[in-house]
């Protein structure tokens, strides 16, 4: 079965430090994967795909089939990051996505 | 933001008691999505629609059903809220050209006491 696990429900970095969110999946098919975001007071909305191989907002994630990983990345966090973000796994077919349970990022100042 | 509204935003409700959640688009999307968002679950997909009166379950569909009569309408009803039902639900929409985008719309917090 497809599922999606971010391991950390919290974490908490200071401004400027490298920040890491993991993510891991489990899917028998091509994996296509996403990072959703949600700040205070805003809807969710997509921040970054693998499939685009795209840098938003400084974040990057790479997939790495082997470890069955898409962790985001940014080299120095800054106090804007600091929101809900939810790693997704999209099911080939079947038009939906896996989320898994979120991590809160907190930026201290 | 995409053209997404909920309504209602808010509501307590008492268990026991038929609720109803809506969610319109104007943007003519062809599927439309139930989730709702719990701590340390993150979002569980609860029902989903691929085209009017076309509808299939999520993971967590037990205790809800959902209607699609029109396209840029799709209703979330509760036929007896318990108080595990107690969650925010957002509606999200994506088009065919990119079904895997999905768009979200601003949530329902529904308390059931």
């Amino acid at each position: 079965a497809q599922r999606v696990t971010q391991p950390e429900k919290l974490l908490s970095v200071f401004k400027g430090a490298p920040v890491e969110l993991k993510c891991n999946y489990s899917y028998s098919g091509s994996p296509e994967l996403f990072w959703y975001v949600q700040y205070s007071r805003q809807r969710l909305q997509l921040l970054l795909r693998h499939i685009s191989r795209e840098s938003i907002k400084g974040f990057t994630a790479d997939l790495n089939k082997g470890e069955t990983s898409f962790h985001l990345k940014k080299p120095f966090a800054q106090e804007e990051d600091s929101a809900m973000y939810y790693c997704a796994l999209s099911i080939q077919g079947a038009q939906k996505l896996v989320f898994g349970q979120g991590t809160r990022l907190t930026i201290n100042p | 933001d995409a053209g997404i509204t909920q309504s209602p935003r808010h509501k307590v409700t008492e268990t026991g008691t038929p609720v109803t959640l809506r969610c319109h688009q104007t943007e003519n999307h062809r599927y439309m999505y139930w989730y709702r968002q719990d701590p340390g679950h993150g979002l569980r997909l609860i029902h989903y629609s691929y085209g009017v009166k076309d509808t299939d379950k999520g993971e967590v569909s037990d205790g809800y059903s959902v209607s699609r009569s029109k396209t840029e309408d799709f209703l979330l009803t509760l036929e007896s809220a318990t108080s595990s039902q107690t969650s925010v639900y957002f509606c999200a929409i994506s088009g065919t050209g990119d079904p895997y985008e999905q768009y979200f719309g601003p949530g329902t917090r529904l308390t059931v006491t």
